[in-house]
């Protein structure tokens, strides 16, 4: 299975700040990532596809790149809205698998 | 409205059998991949398999091949996940989700689910 090994686990941000989350492929997975957000109790919402399209609707502070082993998902002017739990998914093989997730906290 | 409706809460005992749901509507159930995805207690995301309605093609993750079985009745717009022996391990939200490419192979996909069940929990308790 390809493991997705996401960075910082958590990290603690202002409302306005950039932040960026990491992720890394246990081999090359051409662009065959998505960005996943989750907050507390509800289902996960799909962010961003293959590697740098923005899901419909998704505001255009949240983008995402990188090709091959490491991708990441930044948000930019974060809101008070954005603060939840981060995933990443690979979908180069199945089984498709998911990094462990990055939770983002207000500081 | 795009949706996925899940089944309620469930709490069985150890060794009971147990069958979910995911009901769709406002769009073309058979034309979209659907997946189970689980969330054990305070953990990450885990991917168990994927059905296509129009066929009942099937793929699982190995973790999950054996465990668990996934189908689905177009007639009904309804997906299925279904254990014939549950574990207290089996403890877990179930999540089903759609897959957002309209694809023959899902080698063919991005992989990305774009739509989401509200998620179903499943206690397994004696």
């Amino acid at each position: 299975d390809i493991q997705m090994t996401q960075s910082p686990s958590s990290l603690s941000a202002s409302v306005g700040d950039r932040v960026t989350i990491t992720c890394r492929a246990s081999q090359s997975i051409s662009r065959y990532v998505n960005w996943y957000q989750q907050k507390p109790g509800k289902a996960p919402k799909l962010l961003v596809y293959a590697a740098s399209s923005l899901q419909s609707g998704v505001p255009s502070r949240f983008s995402g790149s990188g090709s091959g082993t490491d991708f990441t998902l930044t948000i930019s002017n974060l809101q008070p809205e954005d603060f939840a739990t981060y995933y990443c998914q690979q979908s180069f093989n199945t089984p498709w698998t998911f990094g462990q997730g990055t939770k983002v906290e207000i500081k | 409205e795009v949706q996925l409706v899940q089944s309620g809460a469930e709490v069985k005992k150890p060794g009971e059998s147990l069958k979910i749901s995911c009901t769709a509507s406002g769009y073309s159930f058979p034309t979209y991949w659907i997946a189970w995805v689980r969330q054990m207690p305070g953990k990450g995301l885990e991917w168990m398999g994927i059905i296509s309605p129009a066929d009942s093609d099937t793929k699982y993750s190995p973790s999950f091949q054996g465990q668990v079985t996934i189908s689905a009745d177009k007639s009904i717009s309804t997906a299925y996940l279904q254990w014939s022996g549950l574990q207290a391990s089996d403890t877990a939200m179930y999540y089903c989700a759609r897959l957002r490419d309209v694809v023959v192979v899902v080698s063919a996909s991005s992989g990305a689910f774009d739509v989401w069940g509200q998620g179903t929990t499943v206690t397994v308790s004696s």
